[in-house]
Parts: structure tokens; sequence; C-alpha cells
């Protein structure tokens, strides 16, 4: 079974922190993703990786860098949190093998930024 | 710019079957997909059909895929109270390229 999982499921930061968010996939893809959820406007596309030391920026990358020192491992970075970026993170790995390209998503992690 | 749009939200009584629907932009749409976020978890893949095929049943789910009108809907057949979850539509037109997903609808099952 392909695993996803994301160092923690509940985070409360202050403002101005500078916050970390690890995400792991055991499954040797090379492609890792980072999406943030809110109400009514489904997943957004924050930060994606097809690589080691490679990213690309998605939708909204605004506020956030990532990084990609090994390929199990991809980690979201919020410069400096703002109460805007209080939401739900989730991580998810693709196999570019897969006939379906199908993500696999880890199980979140709400931020709350106070 | 790509897009996807389904509606945010349905109720349906038990042992009704439940339609979801969803419309996309990119013609060059390639994979689309169906899937479900339960409370508190993240995204599980329910199916997916490739942009060749018009339908894809799998137990009590049914893809129906039109792509003249670019509209892709899931039957879920004898909804159950578990079935109560996010429904997500999303697209890639490209393998190994970031999904776009749609909003999400929120489905609710009441006995």
């Amino acid at each position: 079974d392909v695993k996803v999982t994301q160092s923690s499921r509940y985070l409360v930061k202050r403002t101005g922190e500078k916050v970390f968010l690890e995400c792991v996939q055991d499954m040797d893809h090379e492609n890792m993703f980072w999406y943030r959820q809110d109400p009514g406007l489904g997943l957004r596309l924050i930060y994606f990786s097809y690589d080691v030391k490679m990213k690309e920026k998605g939708d909204i990358p605004e506020g956030y860098s990532v990084s990609r020192e090994k390929k199990e491992r991809f980690s979201l970075i919020l410069e400096s949190a703002s109460t805007n970026q209080t939401s739900m993170y989730l991580c998810a790995s693709q196999d570019l093998k897969a006939a379906n390209t199908e993500a696999f998503f880890g199980q979140g992690t709400r931020l709350t930024v106070v | 710019g790509e897009d996807v749009e389904q509606s945010l939200f349905l109720s349906v009584r038990e042992g009704d079957s439940s339609v979801i629907n969803c419309t996309y932009t990119d013609s060059s749409s390639t994979y689309l997909y169906w899937y479900k976020q339960e409370p508190g978890a993240g995204l599980q893949l329910l199916t997916y059909i490739f942009s060749n095929m018009d339908m894809k049943q799998d137990q009590r789910l049914t893809v129906l895929l039109n792509k003249k009108d670019k509209h892709l809907s899931l039957r879920i057949a004898d909804t159950q109270t578990g079935d109560s979850a996010i429904y997500f539509c999303a697209e890639t037109h490209q393998a190994g390229t970031a999904l776009i997903f749609g909003k999400g609808t929120t489905l609710s099952v009441s006995s």
C-alpha cells in the first residue's frame, strides 16, 4: 500500500513564525504536490516537484516555499505565517510510470495561524 | 485557463441513487478522476476514466463521460449513510502533471 505521511494532523502557530510542513512517501514516486483546501474553494495547487531539487510553482505560491532534498520527502515552508494561511494542507505523490497517474494523498495538516 | 466545475451540495435519502455532475473546460483532458474525502481525512481515489472511454462501472459506481459536452458524472447506486462525504472531480491532460480539482460536492445521505 502506498503511504503518504504528513508529520502533523493539527498545528497552531503564531503570526510571523516560520512554519515547516513535512510530507514523506514510501513508494519511490517522482512527483510530489502541496495543495491547500478551503471551504468553497476546493483544492488549490501551491507547489509541485517532479524530481529531487526540482520545483514548480502552482496556482498560489505566494507566501510559500518548498524543499525537496530527498526523493521521499517534500517540505512546505511558510516563511512568515499569516492568518490568511490558516487552512487544511494536503500533500500528494504520483508515480509517473503508472498508467492512470493516480495521485495518493496524505491525511492532511490543519494549520491555524493566530 | 483550465477549470473544473461541480455543484457544491447534494442531498439524498438512503437507498436512492446519487448523481454528482462535473464539467471541465480543457478539451485535451485525458485522465478524469473522482476522489472521495471523508470528514477529517485526506482524499482517496474512487475511480478514474480515460478520455477514450464513455462509461466505466465498478460495483455501485458508474462513471459517464460525454466528451462533446465535456461533462463527467458519478452515479452511486443504493446510496448509504457511509457514502456521505465530499466528492472531487479532477482532470489532467498529460501524465505526470498536476491534477486540476473542482471545488467538491458535499453529499449528504439521510436515513
